[in-house]
């Protein structure tokens, strides 16, 4: 049972590639959703799931994209990277209730120069 | 949700009790006070959550006031490797979201 699992951990991409993120969970959760973490602050919640084929905008969504064909998989996507974009992105999931926690994924490190 | 104040740091011998405290003035009757932390480097991590009783299990305890406007997280014997940052957030359940909105939290250092 790994819980929440990302790939890639480390990434460096120049200015203008693109990439995807990916982020499967084992435990059944119907919701999923993506953060960023910038050096010393908290976190940010980019864009998030609620169902396989659903998405919705979270509270810094522009300059990604995300799409969640299969209920287990959240993939978020960067189509033109900017220096901008360099922080730790964690994925996180948790069951539709609500009254119980989050689990997340241990991150991505991404670096855009 | 509700806005919540926290320390920014806090010390605590190994051992010993460590407190930390999470003001949420604001809050409204159906908001739940929930509790994580952040190890370096690693993604947060459940710590506990309560909406108005006063909450244990294996990690910690949630202590509420009667008002709900503050509450305490206890980790009864702290070691070194609870030094994290702790992040008390407030929010309501609701069916479409539940996102969790996280502030700076509290930097918590246990020593030997």
């Amino acid at each position: 049972n790994a819980g929440v699992t990302q790939t890639p951990k480390f990434r460096v991409l120049k200015t203008g590639q693109s990439m995807t993120l990916l982020c499967a969970q084992d435990m059944n959760h119907e919701y999923m959703y993506w953060y960023r973490q910038d050096p010393g602050m908290g976190l940010r919640l980019i864009h998030y799931s609620v169902g396989e084929g659903t998405t919705a905008k979270g509270e810094v969504p522009d300059g990604y994209n995300v799409s969640r064909l299969k209920k287990q998989n959240f993939l978020l996507g960067l189509e033109s990277a900017a220096p901008s974009q360099t922080s730790v992105y964690f994925c996180a999931s948790s069951w539709s209730t609500g009254r119980v926690g989050y689990t997340f994924g241990s991150g991505t490190r991404l670096t855009v120069v | 949700d509700a806005k919540t104040t926290q320390p920014p740091s806090m010390d605590c011998a190994e051992g010993r009790a460590a407190n930390l405290p999470c003001n949420h003035s604001t809050i409204s009757g159906n908001e739940y006070v929930y509790w994580y932390r952040q190890i370096h480097s690693q993604g947060p991590q459940y710590i506990i959550h309560g909406l108005k009783n006063n909450e244990t299990n294996e990690m910690a305890s949630l202590i509420i006031t009667e008002d709900r406007k503050s509450s305490t997280l206890i980790l009864p014997h702290a070691t070194l490797r609870d030094t994290a940052v702790y992040y008390c957030i407030v929010r309501v359940v609701q069916n479409a979201g539940n996102m969790l909105t996280f502030g700076g939290g509290t930097r918590l250092m246990v020593k030997p």
